[in-house]
């Protein structure tokens, strides 16, 4: 049973435009969620995270949000540009555990 | 600039084999991880380590999987025998607390392709 899912797993998305990426969950303990970036042939790499005591958090082009009660997530994007295609991991993680689970990706494509 | 290092990048070998894949931790992080990713199942924790103890490798085939800490600076991952269905990418991660949460810093990864 998956308890991060990410159910579009492609999103195509001109340069300039704004990408939405989705995330839901449904394990009620989770209350910290992460965005990782990955390019192909390379790790995933941390890209944006936020605390299940906000709503929001910014960090320059990217933006996440979070709806507890509908138990879903949200990366914006704005602008898109074409270096940010790559695939898009959601992952939570609850209070005092260490470990992450991972959704299975969503792959970002931003053409010129 | 630390990084997570893994070794090999790239492996490929007969069914039946031993594979070991290698990984440094980024210096000072107490946690390790080793993940799966495949197509069907994503990025899947395979098992964990603290202060080099593990903590949980439930994620991990028993009867043929082994993780390791010799060292704080070496993790190792083992297969043996390996099977056509291990062909997949491993990273290993290596975490660090902050506030009430840990971050964690992945490798780049071995492919492994099993024949």
């Amino acid at each position: 049973d998956q308890q991060v899912k990410q159910n579009s797993p492609s999103l195509s998305v001109q340069e300039g435009r704004i990408s939405i990426l989705n995330c839901d969950y449904t394990n009620s303990m989770f209350d910290y969620f992460l965005w990782y970036k990955k390019y192909p042939a390379e790790g995933p790499t941390f890209l944006i995270s936020i605390s299940s005591i906000k709503d929001k958090n910014e960090d320059g082009r990217f933006t996440v949000f979070l709806n507890k009660s509908a138990k879903h997530l949200s990366l914006h994007i704005v602008p898109s540009q074409p270096g940010d295609s790559a695939v898009y991991f959601c992952a939570a993680s609850a209070k005092g555990y260490s470990t992450l689970t991972f959704g299975k990706g969503t792959m970002l494509l931003v053409s010129p | 600039d630390a990084r997570v290092t893994q070794t090999p990048r790239h492996k490929v070998t007969e069914m039946g084999q031993e594979v070991t894949m290698r990984c440094q931790p980024i210096l000072g992080h107490n946690t390790v991880f080793w993940y799966r990713q495949t197509m069907m199942q994503g990025l899947e924790l395979l098992a964990y380590f603290r202060n080099r103890a593990p903590l949980d490798d439930s994620g991990m085939p028993k009867d043929r999987f082994s993780a390791e800490m010799p060292d704080a600076t070496l993790a190792t991952l083992k297969i043996q025998p390996s099977e056509p269905r291990d062909s997949a990418v491993y990273f290993c991660a290596s975490g660090l607390r902050i506030d009430r949460h840990y971050e964690q810093y992945f490798g780049p990864g071995t492919r492994l392709t099993v024949t």
